[in-house]
């Protein structure tokens, strides 16, 4: 089944980077777009992003153009977002969730699977 | 770009029916039928429920229907179960300049 298991919890201090990683298993990798979304403690989901894992393409939030690289390693499956320049209120749980791209019918703009999800503490 | 806006709570009895409401604009909601909507039990990651607007996802029991109506959103969860105490969020594709997708506020679902 479409699995994906994200790297365990990091605790940072302020002005460091973050390097969640994704890995991918039960479907073609390069076949769906990678999502971002954050959550930070007791709020809401927001978007960062997405790659797609066979262009290495990219296309970033607003919020977090200049800070936020995706990136992904084909030959594992695995799907990477790092965040520099980190800030107190980047504390949060960071999930990838995949969506699938076809060449006709575009881009489906939902959000399935996610993974586990991956606790960032920005800490000094 | 704000949120889309959501209640912060919604509660029934065992059985009943409740709807979840999810407003947006002309440039998110009203402009597409790219609403999803996500549920979200504590420490654990969102499952998708419903996408484009009404289409419910393998696996996902068919008491989760979904509706749309100009720049407002719904989700209907019907013979409430104890299972479906959880966060639920709304999700739509956006013209925004800034992002390419926008969430609901979330909203709190307790059965009494």
């Amino acid at each position: 089944q479409v699995q994906l298991v994200q790297s365990g919890a990091e605790v940072k201090k302020p002005g460091a980077s973050v390097k969640v990683s994704c890995k991918a298993s039960g479907y073609t990798f390069t076949g769906y777009y990678m999502h971002w979304v954050r959550q930070a403690p007791g709020q809401g989901l927001e978007w960062m992003g997405w790659i797609n894992p066979n262009s290495g393409g990219t296309n970033y939030a607003q919020k977090f153009q200049g800070r936020v690289t995706m990136t992904r390693d084909t030959s594992i499956s695995t799907a990477y977002m790092e965040l520099s320049r980190l800030r107190s209120d980047d504390t949060a749980v960071y999930y990838c969730a995949t969506a699938y791209y076809d060449i006709l019918t575009g881009l489906q703009n939902w959000f399935d699977p996610w993974g586990q999800g991956t606790l960032v503490t920005v800490s000094s | 770009q704000s949120a889309l806006t959501q209640p912060a709570s919604v509660s029934g009895s065992p059985g009943q029916s409740i709807t979840i409401s999810c407003t947006g604009t002309s440039s998110d909601v009203g402009g597409y039928n790219y609403v999803s909507w996500y549920q979200q039990h504590p420490g654990k990651a969102p499952k998708l429920m419903i996408y484009d607007v009404s289409n419910r996802p393998s696996g996902v029991s068919n008491r989760f229907s979904g509706s749309k109506s100009g720049n407002t959103a719904s989700l209907t969860i019907s013979g409430l179960q104890a299972e479906d105490e959880a966060d639920y969020y709304c999700s739509s594709y956006t013209s925004s300049s800034t992002l390419d997708y926008v969430f609901g506020t979330g909203t709190k679902v307790t059965v009494l």
